[in-house]
């Protein structure tokens, strides 16, 4: 199938910017997402964005797509301790059967 | 009223065995998934459901067999388990079996299922 790809960790301190990049392969990707991973649970959907949009802004989160290099990224502003999990990009272009990254752990620091 | 509701949470059991993992939705979606993550936390796709109707079935070995009774439901049934099979199983549901809604995914915690 087609790749997403994500680095694997990051590591920031609090109050700081954290910028999780992501790129994926399928040119005909419609929907992106990003979903978060707390330890022990089940994933939940953070934001998502259309193909035919640039950038997304929810509260503290920011989600760009550079559509020509296939790279989408979240930012999210002033990261606290409770922003410690696994991000997740995922995308589809059918709508059928989400494709997903394999995770990047973000650790925020004190 | 948690929205999906996988039982068990822990699952161990030997190998050869045979074993079964419940999900139900409270939200009224019509579609429903199973997702495996394994040791690394890879996510990948086995099946989906659509008002009952199997509309995906990924490369999964002919051991793993999905049952939906009605679409609030859909139970994952493991034959002749293997080591490999350990992993976490997640059920989740969507509004829609394609477009938008069909990303947004609402997951159960999980089944941790380990095979000594």
């Amino acid at each position: 199938g087609e790749d997403v790809e994500q680095s694997l960790f990051l590591s920031v301190r609090e109050g700081d910017s954290s910028v999780i990049n992501c790129t994926y392969t399928d040119s005909s990707s419609t929907y992106l997402y990003w979903y978060k991973q707390e330890p022990g649970a089940g994933l939940q959907l953070l934001t998502y964005i259309f193909s035919n949009m640039d950038m997304k802004q929810d509260q503290r989160l920011t989600v760009l797509l550079n559509k020509k290099d296939k790279h989408l990224s979240l930012r999210i502003a002033d990261t606290q301790t409770g922003d410690s999990a696994i991000y997740f990009c995922a995308e589809t272009n059918s709508g059928y059967a989400l494709n997903f990254g394999k995770g990047t752990s973000l650790l925020v620091t004190p | 009223d948690t929205a999906v509701s996988q039982t068990p949470k822990y699952l161990v059991t030997q190998m050869g065995n045979d074993k079964s993992i419940k999900c139900e939705q409270n939200l009224g979606h019509d579609t429903m998934y199973w997702y495996k993550q394994d040791s690394k936390k890879f996510l990948k796709i086995m099946f989906s459901y659509n008002n009952k109707e199997l509309i995906i079935n990924e490369t999964v070995p002919n051991r793993f067999s999905p049952k939906s009774p009605d679409k609030a439901h859909l139970n994952l049934h493991i034959n002749s388990l293997e080591l490999g099979d350990s992993a976490v199983y997640f059920c989740a549901s969507s509004p829609y079996g394609t477009g938008l809604g069909a990303g947004e995914l609402f997951f159960g915690e999980g089944s941790r299922l380990t095979v000594l």
